[in-house]
């Protein structure tokens, strides 16, 4: 079946410091790949996404490119503010019988401290 | 303003006594779906929905019910709560196809004792 790995965590980092956090996948054919954010006591939030190989996602100084020979989605930003703190997951979706289902990582927790 | 709506937020409830968790969005979006969220192991898909009456299992539907009659609205029920059924429970919404943005209420915890 589908699934999703993130790096373990939780991650903590003093602000202005380079982040990245790990993104592999299995999945039949060819998903579309997405890093969701929760922010305490919300709901997710989609950050970005990307839909076909070698595509890279951005949004808000985040990035992550689409790599199908490794399966792999990570996610960077060069550098982080405390605002950044929150809960943030992998997930794909892809075709077949599991039509429209995210299938998530299981979220790594990111703590920027000032 | 765009929005998915779950209510209530916090529930706490005994074993066995039935509950439903309601969801309500407002961008006319066709594919609703309902997660639990728990420690270490991200989100499950409890059950989906692609269009008014039309609607199937996810990855863990055991213990739950839900109904799709009218587009907006795709309540979630407990028919005998226990206590494994205790999470963190979203609804989400979006257009098909479905490799766009899924948007997601707020979260509703569950405690069943």
């Amino acid at each position: 079946g589908n699934s999703v790995t993130q790096m373990e965590g939780p991650v903590t980092l003093s602000e202005e410091a380079f982040l990245t956090i790990n993104c592999t996948y299995t999945a039949t054919g060819y998903p579309s790949l997405f890093w969701y954010v929760q922010y305490p006591g919300e709901g997710l939030q989609l950050l970005l996404k990307a839909t076909k190989a070698d595509d890279k996602g951005s949004n808000k100084g985040f990035e992550a490119t689409y790599r199908k020979e490794t399966t792999s989605f990570h996610l960077e930003k060069g550098s982080v503010q405390v605002s950044d703190s929150a809960v943030y997951f992998c997930a794909l979706i892809a075709g077949g019988t599991s039509y429209g289902k995210l299938t998530f990582g299981q979220g790594t927790i990111l703590t920027v401290h000032p | 303003e765009a929005q998915v709506t779950q209510n209530p937020r916090y529930l706490i409830t005994v074993t066995g006594k039935k509950l439903t968790v309601t969801c309500s969005q407002n961008m006319n979006h066709e594919y609703m779906s309902w997660y639990r969220q728990d420690p270490g192991l991200g989100l499950r898909q409890i059950y989906y929905s692609m269009n008014v009456e039309v609607t199937d299992k996810g990855d863990v539907p055991e213990g739950y019910k839900v109904s799709r009659k009218e587009k907006r609205n795709f309540p979630l029920i407990l028919e005998s709560p226990s206590p494994n059924q205790t999470s963190l429970y979203f609804c989400a919404s979006s257009l098909l196809p479905v490799n766009t943005e899924a948007f997601f209420g707020q979260g509703t915890r569950l405690t069943v004792v």
